[in-house]
């Protein structure tokens, strides 16, 4: 079975700071994709990584796949009220087939302004 | 609006009861799939059609089953429920079958066992 720990489990944090999420893995993925879910609502995928090392931007979002694909992270830079959320990770077995994602507990995010 | 509707967004039931929970795919999708949320287990993958067919399974309960109709909706039956089984209950769709596609989610259905 292929786990995904994410880590910080909470963060709760200033609006303009900066701060850095885990996702963490003894497997190797295919592909690794990070969403953004808010109370009452389904998640929303904010972006897919697929190669070794990629780096991908979004805004103020930088998502970064571990060479090795076994480890992601998510860096947040001066961040907003509108940021707050959990923040899932979820992987792609490497298997061929399809198996679902996996995912991660997620992290709860909360910006204080 | 991610295009997927779920009903009903709440139900409240007894134990040993029998629910279904619906799903309407984003127009096109062929792919659905259904998602447990927990506190403690997180979002755990039940099973996902594609066009009619069961194309993976997941960790889902023998109490469980679903299906997905020729118009491409899909329902999640549960039955025997139990006080464990009280989640929030995701559908998603995508247009394609791989585990890489961008899943569109609905709002979910709070399923709680009393």
């Amino acid at each position: 079975t292929q786990l995904l720990e994410q880590s910080p489990q909470f963060l709760s944090i200033q609006e303009g700071e900066n701060l850095t999420v885990y996702c963490n893995s003894s497997s190797v993925f295919s592909s690794l994709q990070w969403y953004r879910q808010e109370p009452g609502e389904g998640p929303v995928l904010l972006v897919t990584v697929v190669t070794g090392g990629e780096v991908k931007k979004l805004k103020r979002l930088t998502f970064q796949f571990g060479d090795a694909r076994k480890d992601s992270s998510l860096h947040i830079t001066a961040a907003q009220p509108g940021d707050t959320g959990l923040y899932l990770c979820a992987g792609e077995g490497t298997g061929g087939g399809a198996d679902g994602l996996t995912f991660g507990k997620g992290t709860h995010l909360i910006i204080q302004p | 609006d991610s295009g997927v509707t779920q009903t009903p967004k709440h139900l409240i039931t007894a134990t040993g009861q029998r629910v279904t929970l619906r799903c309407s795919p984003r127009s096109g999708d062929l792919s659905v799939y259904w998602y447990q949320q927990s506190l403690d287990q997180g979002l755990q993958f039940l099973i996902q059609y594609y066009n009619g067919e069961e194309r993976a399974k997941g960790n889902i309960l023998e109490r469980f089953s679903a299906q997905q109709f020729p118009d491409l909706h899909s329902e999640l039956n549960l039955s025997s429920l139990e006080l464990g089984d009280s989640a929030l209950y995701f559908c998603a769709s995508s247009d394609g079958d791989r585990d890489n596609e961008k899943l569109f989610f609905g709002s979910g259905t709070q399923l709680s066992v009393l």
